[in-house]
């Protein structure tokens, strides 16, 4: 069982927009940066969002991220069939002294 | 090109030892947190350990604290997990990244498969 809990699974139509929640704890979420990571189909992870809400340069501003207490969420728009794909939240957990992910959310875009 | 290249994975009985590297190309890897990141078979991301810029701070999970250990050697821009007493769950494809976990891990390699089996 992860530390961070994500939905396993959310799907939306093409277009439509979608959200994808990361719960933590104080002593995760609640102490440090949050960031988001996609993962297509039989290819490494990719930085989505760093630092709760900043884009790395080439990310589309389709791809949100907010965060709030020990919750953090992703947020995508305009969801297009590219967009299908594994997403997962990771924080370092400051009473672990470790990194930790959240156990992924597989998106279906419709 | 910026990149890290993983190599060293393979199988390997339970108990055996490993070591894995990775080559870093395209940015100052000296200035560079670096990561190690698992992946079992069908499963998620797992966090494995991280470096600072000077090899000084070291981080490891649990599951693999005291037989894992990660390295770096800067004039080589080399990364390194040296992984001993392999166990079956430590079966995974094995991802170095730039960065932590604190400000994102903006750069991935490809990844290289471990297979602990007998």
């Amino acid at each position: 069982q992860s530390v961070l809990t994500q939905p396993p699974s959310v799907s939306a139509a093409p277009g439509q927009k979608v959200t994808i929640s990361c719960s933590g704890r104080s002593s995760n979420i609640g102490s440090d940066h949050v960031s988001w990571y996609q993962q297509l189909p039989g290819t490494a992870p990719k930085l989505l969002i760093c630092e709760n809400d900043k884009r790395p340069s080439g990310i589309p501003d389709r791809f949100s991220g907010s965060k709030s207490g020990t919750s953090a969420t992703l947020g995508i728009t305009g969801l297009q069939t590219g967009d299908e794909a594994d997403y997962y939240c990771a924080v370092w957990d400051r009473s672990l002294s470790a990194g930790v992910f959240g156990g992924g959310t597989k998106l279906t875009v419709l | 090109e910026v990149q890290v290249v993983e190599s060293g994975g393979g199988l390997v009985q339970p108990g055996g030892s490993l070591r894995l590297s990775c080559a870093a190309s395209g940015f100052t890897f000296s200035s560079s947190w670096m990561t190690w990141v698992r992946q079992a078979p069908g499963k998620g991301l797992e966090w494995v350990a991280n470096i600072n810029e000077d090899g000084n701070h070291k981080f490891h999970v649990d599951a693999v604290r005291g037989r894992f250990t990660i390295s770096r050697d800067n004039p080589k821009n080399s990364l390194y997990l040296e992984m001993n007493s392999l166990r079956v769950e430590d079966t995974a494809v094995y991802y170095c990244a730039k960065g932590r976990m604190t400000y994102g891990m903006d750069i991935w390699g490809q990844g290289t498969t471990v297979t602990v089996s007998s």
